[in-house]
């Protein structure tokens, strides 16, 4: 199974940018890059995906290094409703969601 | 539109009680999914169903079956329920089974069981 490394966890300012990094060196050609969020109390939610080039969308870009073995989930201005768990997941095939431990944010006001 | 549904939102159950976790999808997707986590842990996936009529096993299947008789509801059931299964069981759904690149699951809020 091709794995993914976070930090433990993160801190970032209210109104900065925060910039949350994953590593999966053994990623294949074909795997998906896909980054969820759990909110506290709450499920997990979809953030956004990618395969080789930079993704944006109304919650925020995902950067993924050339040879892809990196990827940065970048939101642009954090505010304390971003505080949660942040999961970076390769999507092998035909299979389901296989979560990590993620990222906990925090936002500071 | 209300998504995925779980319920009960929480449950106290004495060791050795059966207990049927429900779950129910409004979005007419095929495949559903269980998953518990635990304090610490990230989410594992328990049981899952590429489509009506079908199941398969995940990562951590002992102790809970499923079923799938129509698209819509996918419960969960623990037979015998052990203090070991105590934690926060999610369901999620999604258009189809796998990882297709438009593939996004949708998660329910959650049931909080606790197993005395």
């Amino acid at each position: 199974d091709a794995k993914t490394t976070q930090p433990n966890s993160m801190e970032s300012n209210e109104e900065e940018p925060v910039h949350l990094p994953c590593n999966h060196s053994t990623i294949s050609g074909t795997d998906y890059i896909h980054w969820y969020r759990q909110l506290p109390s709450q499920g997990p939610e979809y953030v956004i995906h990618g395969l080789t080039s930079n993704v944006n969308n109304r919650m925020a870009s995902l950067a993924i290094a050339e040879d892809r073995k990196s990827s940065t989930l970048i939101l642009h201005r954090a505010t304390l409703r971003d505080a949660a768990v942040y999961y970076c997941i390769l999507r092998i095939g035909n299979t389901p969601l296989v979560f990590g431990k993620g990222t906990r944010l925090s936002v500071i006001a | 539109i209300a998504g995925i549904t779980q319920a009960p939102t929480s449950q106290i159950l004495a060791a050795g009680r059966r207990m049927t976790l429900r779950c129910t999808q409004d979005m007419r997707h095929n495949a559903m999914y269980w998953y518990r986590q635990d304090l610490g842990l990230g989410l594992r996936l328990i049981h899952y169903s590429n489509t009506a009529g079908t199941t398969g096993k995940g990562e951590v299947p002992d102790g809970y079956s499923v079923s799938r008789a129509n698209t819509d509801d996918f419960p969960l059931t623990l037979a015998s329920a052990v203090p070991s299964q105590t934690s926060v069981y999610f369901c999620a759904s999604s258009a189809s089974f796998g990882g297709g690149p438009h593939n996004e699951q949708f998660f329910g809020p959650g049931t909080r069981l606790t197993v005395l």
